[in-house]
């Protein structure tokens, strides 16, 4: 299975700033996704992100508020901008192969965002 | 919306097979019943997955009913690093398709 890595695993940040976090994946990936997880809530889908190419927004989501690079396939970034304490969530990077064993999906450790 | 329905929590002794079941009425023909867990301040963590067949692995055992309407997974001897919550997910085997995680089970294994 994959191995994933995201920095930091947390931080404490003041509203207004922005935040980004890396996803790092030990073998090449196809698709690679970011979920939030809001205090005491399931995940929720916040992008699809393919190699050269833009990212794929989930409704309720925009680019402007989380902007997302994938320059390989093996890393990403997602920006968290303009932050406010509704911010305040787990953000989780995950993976995907089609060429891996049964469309398995594997989640990095998760990044935990306090904004203040 | 979640395609699953699922209790919010159950409890399981130690050492005891622990059975969570889930109500998929509406699955499709070419859905899978996946099923994922999330230890306490992890990244969820993949279980298993099937069609319509009965799957087994190192981690546990899934049962789907002959019409696919409900599944259940089974933990055989559970221990109190099982403590999780468990997630029941169906989605599409055909391609790329995303995971849309409902509010899950909360299983609770006590000493």
């Amino acid at each position: 299975s994959a191995v994933i890595s995201q920095k930091p695993s947390r931080d404490i940040c003041q509203r207004g700033t922005s935040l980004t976090i890396q996803c790092q994946v030990d073998s090449q990936v196809t698709m690679m996704f970011w979920y939030r997880q809001q205090p005491g809530q399931s995940l929720t889908l916040i992008a699809t992100a393919n190699q050269g190419s833009e990212a794929t927004y989930e409704s309720g989501f925009v680019i402007d508020k989380f902007p997302i690079s994938r320059p390989n396939l093996t890393f990403s970034t997602l920006t968290v901008s303009n932050m406010s304490p509704e911010d305040s969530s787990i953000y989780l990077c995950s993976v995907e192969d089609v060429g891996g064993a049964a469309y398995e999906q594997y989640f990095g450790p998760g990044t935990r965002l306090t904004v203040t | 919306d979640a395609k699953t329905t699922q209790p919010t929590s159950m409890d399981c002794a130690e050492g005891r097979a622990a059975n969570l079941p889930c109500n998929h009425s509406t699955i499709s023909g070419n859905e899978y019943v996946y099923w994922y867990r999330q230890i306490h301040s992890q990244g969820p963590q993949y279980i298993i997955h099937g069609l319509k067949n009965n799957e087994t692995n190192e981690m546990a055992s899934l049962i789907i009913t002959e019409d696919r309407k409900s599944s259940t997974l089974i933990l055989p001897h559970a221990t109190l690093r099982d403590t999780a919550v468990y997630y029941c997910i169906v989605r599409a085997y055909s391609g790329y398709s995303t995971l849309t995680f409902g509010k899950g089970t909360m299983l609770l294994v006590s000493p």
